[in-house]
């Protein structure tokens, strides 16, 4: 058990520019979370995977974003056109389907948006 | 609606002193709760859980927390703080059935150790 990765660690962009992140969860992990957490503020929801199908996507997801989980396994989380606000901490987590939580989380992308 | 509030968003202890985080939830059922640590520029790291039966829950690096369904409320504790505890902390709850088990946040409590 490698815990869950996530890459890059950080990222620096110039607003207008596409950036994509990588999660690769736990392996017998089916459940997979994307969370955003800007500074001050707890982690907010932006989508679930079970296996490979994107079950749920929240309202804070705007067109500019999108997220695949190909073959049920690493999922990648692409913004278009960067924003200034687009800038905070990307979370994952994994989970296996029979217990809530118990979450495990990476150690985050950190988007600049300059 | 359902929400968690974190009264406190800053507390400051001496090391070697006693600690309690207040954690207080909204919601329909009795949800699945958690507490979370996070070190500054780190991802998230699960201190405890409770899903059910004893309400006073053991977890990782000697904290405790106790469910109290009259209060609604799920409080950390430490008997004896280190200053390696200083962090952020995030009380979370998530639904106990259903699909989506998106966790639900406070906002945190950041703690800072005094040596």
């Amino acid at each position: 058990d490698t815990g869950v990765s996530q890459n890059p660690r950080h990222k620096i962009t110039k607003r207008g520019q596409n950036v994509t992140f990588r999660c690769d969860p736990i392996s017998e992990h089916n459940r997979l979370y994307w969370y955003r957490q800007t500074l001050g503020q707890g982690p907010e929801f932006l989508t679930y995977f079970q296996n490979e199908a994107q079950l749920e996507k929240s309202r804070l997801l705007s067109d500019r974003f999108s997220a695949e989980r190909p073959k049920g396994s690493f999922s990648t989380l692409e913004i278009q056109r960067t924003e200034q606000g687009d800038s905070a901490m990307y979370l994952c987590a994994s989970s296996r389907d029979d217990r809530a939580g118990g979450y495990t989380f990476g150690s985050g992308t950190r988007l600049t948006v300059v | 609606a359902q929400s968690v509030t974190q009264p406190d968003i800053h507390i400051t202890v001496s090391e070697g002193a006693s600690l309690e985080l207040r954690c207080n939830y909204s919601y329909g059922a009795t949800p699945y709760l958690f507490w979370y640590v996070q070190s500054p520029g780190q991802g998230l790291q699960l201190l405890l859980k409770y899903f059910s039966g004893d309400t006073l829950v053991q977890g990782i690096k000697g904290f405790e927390a106790e469910f109290k369904r009259s209060q609604s409320s799920f409080n950390l504790r430490k008997p004896s703080v280190h200053w390696s505890d200083a962090a952020e902390y995030f009380c979370a709850v998530a639904p106990p059935a259903g699909n989506n088990r998106k966790l639900i946040w406070g906002l945190g409590t950041s703690l800072a150790v005094n040596p």
